[in-house]
Parts: C-alpha cells; structure tokens; sequence
C-alpha cells in the first residue's frame, strides 16, 4: 500500500534553512495534493502548505515568506525548505497526502527538527 | 487565517458519549462541507475518522460520527472505550487551496 517517509536532517541552526524530503513508496505523486503540516512539542497541527503534482502550490500566509514547497514526480517526491528558522520552528513535520481539498488520508510517520545552535 | 477553536479537553466513562466542538468562521467551517476530524494518540501520527462532515473512513467504528451547524462542527463517540483516549483534531477547508486545523481536544476516558 501507499506509505510516506519524511526524512531530513533532525537538527538545524538558527537562521539556516529547515530542508524536508517526502518520499512516496508503493504509489505516485500524480493526481493527489501533497501537503506538509508540523505540530510543535505539546501542541497542535498547523498546515504549513500544499504542492498538487503540476507544481502549484499555496503556503500558510504566516509562513508564506519562507516556504518553498517543491515536487520531483520522477522521483515520487516533494519536499519543504523553511529558511530563516528560530526555535519556534521546532516541531514535528508530517507530510500528507490530501484527497482534493476534502481531507488528508494519509501521513507519513512524522519527524522531528530541532533548531537549536 | 485564526485556527479553529476546539475545547481544551472533554472526558467520559466507558460507554457513555462525548461530543467535541470545533468552532470556525464563515471562510471556513461555515462555507465548506470540507470538514474532517482526526485522532492522534502520543507519538502517533494522526489518523483520519471523520470527513466531508459526516463521512467515516472504511475501518472507523460508527461510534464516530460527524455533524455541523453554522460555523460550528461537532465529533459525537459513542460507547466510549479505553483506547479512544487521545488527541481529537478538526480541520476545514478555508478556501483559495488553504486549511485550518483546530486547536486539538484531549479526550480522557474516565
């Protein structure tokens, strides 16, 4: 069946950029919306933003100035850059896959990045 | 783009029902039937139970069940079991390719 795998670095440096790889196994990034969305340590999920597999995208206007999502669909990925990260940064990411704009089905397992010096 | 408001924590004893409320705007919950729900237990990652309001994933138990009025949207559980302790999560579609969550519910199973 189809899975998702964040992978990434799980520590980053103040003012350097957060870079997050999804990789999609058993099935292919056409046809569905990729989204990223992270969730601080005790707190709740924040949707970060959205690529559809022709490379449209939209980002959460609280992070839009530093979100770069991208798809490689020869690859059967996409990944997140945040550059610019501080502590509040620090979070757990998942990558999901969304039905439309109906809901998220899928997740990956989540990883979590650090930002700390 | 303000989250969802949701209560901070319900709680019930096995068998009885909770119902979680997830409050949005007219941009979001209020203009879209594009309301989904998710449990998340600690360390887990989340796991889709409810959308399009009302609609319940293939395995989800009918315990769970969605509604909404206005701009506010609800998760009933019915017969409450022990391993439905965990974190509850309602997300709307808020327009223009854009999403909310809610602010998360930690259900107690007394």
């Amino acid at each position: 069946q189809v899975q998702l795998q964040e992978s990434g670095p799980g520590l980053v440096k103040p003012s350097e950029t957060l870079s997050l790889t999804c990789t999609v196994s058993g099935g292919s990034t056409s046809s569905y919306y990729w989204s990223w969305i992270r969730q601080p340590p005790g707190k709740g999920l924040e949707w970060i933003g959205y690529i559809f597999y022709s490379g449209s995208t939209n980002y959460n206007p609280s992070l839009k100035s530093r979100v770069t999502i991208s798809v490689d669909t020869s690859k059967n990925q996409f990944s997140l850059k945040l550059s610019s990260v501080t502590a509040a940064d620090t979070a757990v990411y998942y990558c999901a896959r969304g039905l439309g704009i109906r809901y998220f089905d899928l997740w990956g397992r989540g990883t979590l990045v650090t930002v700390s010096s | 783009q303000s989250a969802l408001t949701q209560p901070r924590s319900v709680s019930g004893s096995p068998g009885q029902s909770v119902t979680i409320s997830c409050t949005g705007t007219s941009n979001d919950v209020g203009d879209y039937n594009f309301v989904s729900w998710y449990q998340q237990h600690p360390g887990k990652a989340p796991k889709l139970m409810v959308y399009d309001v009302t609609k319940r994933p293939s395995g989800v138990p009918d315990r769970f069940s969605g509604s909404k009025s206005g701009n506010t949207a609800s998760l009933t559980i019915s017969g409450l079991q022990a391993d439905d302790e965990a974190d509850y999560y309602c997300c709307s579609y808020a327009g223009s390719y854009s999403w909310v969550f809610g602010g998360g519910t930690k259900l107690t199973v007394l």
